[in-house]
C-alpha cells in the first residue's frame, strides 16, 4: 500500500524564520508533488519533482530517491505563507499521475 | 486562460437523493482527476480519465459513485442515494498529460443532511 507521511502536522513560526516540512513515502514513485492550500481556498501545485532540487522564489523542494524522502523549505517566511502544505506521490503504471496524499502540514507564520 | 471550473460550488441535499457534480477542465488537457477532501480523511483519489483510455475507477468508495467524461472534456461525477458520509469537498484537477502538473478546480462542497 502506498503511504505518504508528513511531519510536522502543525508548525508555527515567526516571520522571517526558515521553515522545513518533511515528507516520506513508501514505494517507488514517478514524481513527488508539493501542494499549497490556503484557508478556504483552492489547491495550488507548487512543485513536481522526481530528482534533485527545484526552487521558485523563496520556496525550495528537494528529494532523495534512495531515502524516499522529500523536503519543502521556505526561506524568510511571511504571514502570507500561512497555509496547509501537502505532499503527494504519483506512481507509474496505467494510472500515471494519480496522486496519493500525505495528511498535510498546517503552517502558521506570525508577524 | 481559464482554469479548471466546477459547479455547483456548494450543494446541500437530503440523504437518499442523487447529486451530479460537474468539472470543466482546462482546454486541451487530456488527463482529468476527481479527488475528495473530507474532514477526517484528508485528500483521496476517486477516479482518473486519460484520453480515450478506460478510466481508473479504483478510488471510488462504492458503486453509488460513478463518473463520465464526454468528448474528452467535461466530466460529471454522480453520487446516487447520497449518505451523510458522502459530505465532503469534491475536487477536480486536470493536466496536459498523465504525470504532468495538475491544476485544481475550486471544488464543490457537498453537504448531505
Amino acid at each position: 500500500k502506498n503511504e505518504v507521511e508528513q511531519s510536522p502536522q502543525n508548525l508555527t513560526a515567526q516571520e522571517g524564520e526558515f521553515i522545513t516540512i518533511n515528507c516520506s513515502y513508501s514505494v517507488g514513485i514517478s514524481a513527488l508533488h508539493w501542494l499549497q492550500q490556503h484557508p478556504g481556498g483552492g489547491i495550488v501545485s507548487l512543485f513536481m519533482l522526481s530528482s534533485g532540487k527545484k526552487k521558485h522564489g523563496r520556496l525550495i523542494a528537494t528529494i532523495n530517491i534512495q531515502e524516499k524522502h522529500s523536503s519543502l523549505h521556505i526561506t524568510a517566511s511571511h504571514p502570507r505563507d500561512s497555509a496547509v502544505y501537502i505532499c503527494a506521490e504519483s506512481t507509474g503504471g496505467t494510472s500515471y499521475g494519480k496522486l496519493t496524499f500525505g495528511q498535510g502540514t498546517i503552517l502558521t507564520v506570525h508577524p | 486562460g481559464a482554469g479548471v471550473s466546477q459547479s455547483p460550488s456548494n450543494k446541500v441535499t437530503e440523504k437518499g437523493k442523487d447529486v451530479e457534480l460537474r468539472c470543466d477542465p482546462i482546454s486541451g488537457h487530456t488527463a482529468l482527476y476527481w479527488y475528495r477532501q473530507s474532514l477526517g480523511q484528508g485528500l483521496e483519489f476517486l477516479i482518473y480519465f486519460q484520453g480515450n483510455s478506460a478510466p481508473d475507477k479504483s478510488g471510488l468508495p462504492s458503486d453509488r459513485f460513478s463518473a463520465e467524461r464526454t468528448g474528452g472534456s467535461v466530466s460529471t461525477l454522480t453520487i446516487q442515494r447520497t449518505q451523510q458520509e458522502d459530505s465532503a469537498v469534491y475536487l477536480c484537477a486536470s493536466s496536459s498529460g498523465g504525470g504532468e502538473t495538475q491544476y485544481f478546480g475550486p471544488g464543490t462542497r457537498l453537504l448531505v443532511l
